[in-house]
């Protein structure tokens, strides 16, 4: 079964770290994996994506110095660390899949996959 | 980056009922466009990619059509499931794949 499980809730006070688990299976590790976030009651906000095959990152500009997406191809988990954190960075974050059709070339990309989410809290 | 504008943020409409939701582009990104639904608590789900690719195991009622800059979903007679929000996203390649707002659907 083709599926990414991520890690459980966490609740952080400002200025922590958190990091979230993704774990792969049922697919070959390969394909980028994204991280997507939705604050509540708000849209889908893209983060960036880690490449499985080379550890390769590229991130949304307004993370960059506060995000590291890593993974670690031994046991097929993606994981996302976000630092600094604050009360904005309450969210859901996902992790997703980068599909690629060939049939379509070059423009068959799209996330076909996604964690079922992770709660993150910054409180005091 | 690029900025994507749905329309209209939200609509309702009835079982049965064609609605055409629209994506726009900040500027042209041929075809490297995908389709979201998303129902509360749960992630979103694939429904089109490539502008007009139907992703398998969604139902033909959905359908995308566009290219360039201006791009619309159409559910051609909706069910009561349709009821979601509805996210266009661009993958024009790497460049940062924003998502649009969102258009909330209610049935």
């Amino acid at each position: 079964q083709v599926q990414l499980v991520q890690s459980g809730a966490e609740v952080k006070k400002p200025g922590a770290s958190v990091r979230v688990s993704c774990k792969a299976s049922g697919f070959r590790f390969s394909g980028f994996i994204h991280w997507v976030r939705q604050a509540p009651g708000q849209g889908l906000e893209w983060m960036g994506w880690v490449s499985p095959n080379n550890g390769g990152t590229y991130y949304e500009q307004k993370f960059q110095g506060r995000v590291a997406m890593t993974r670690d191809t031994s046991i097929t988990t993606a994981y996302m660390e976000l630092s600094g954190l604050r009360a904005d960075d309450t969210a859901v974050y996902y992790c997703a899949r980068e599909f690629w059709d060939a049939a379509v070339a070059p423009y068959g990309y799209a996330l076909d996959v996604w964690g079922q989410g992770t709660t993150v809290t910054v409180s005091s | 980056d690029i900025q994507l504008t749905q329309s209209p943020s939200f609509v309702s409409a009835s079982v049965g009922d064609r609605v055409t939701l629209t994506c726009r582009a900040s500027q042209a990104i041929n075809s490297y466009l995908a389709w979201y639904q998303q129902k509360p608590g749960k992630a979103p789900r694939l429904l089109i990619y490539a502008a007009s690719t139907l992703q398998s195991g969604v139902p033909s009622r959905f359908s995308g059509t566009g290219s360039g800059a201006e791009f619309t979903l159409t559910i051609s007679s909706l069910q009561p499931e349709d009821s979601a929000t509805y996210y266009c996203q661009q993958l024009y390649r790497y460049l940062p794949y924003t998502f649009g707002q969102g258009t909330k659907l209610e049935i």
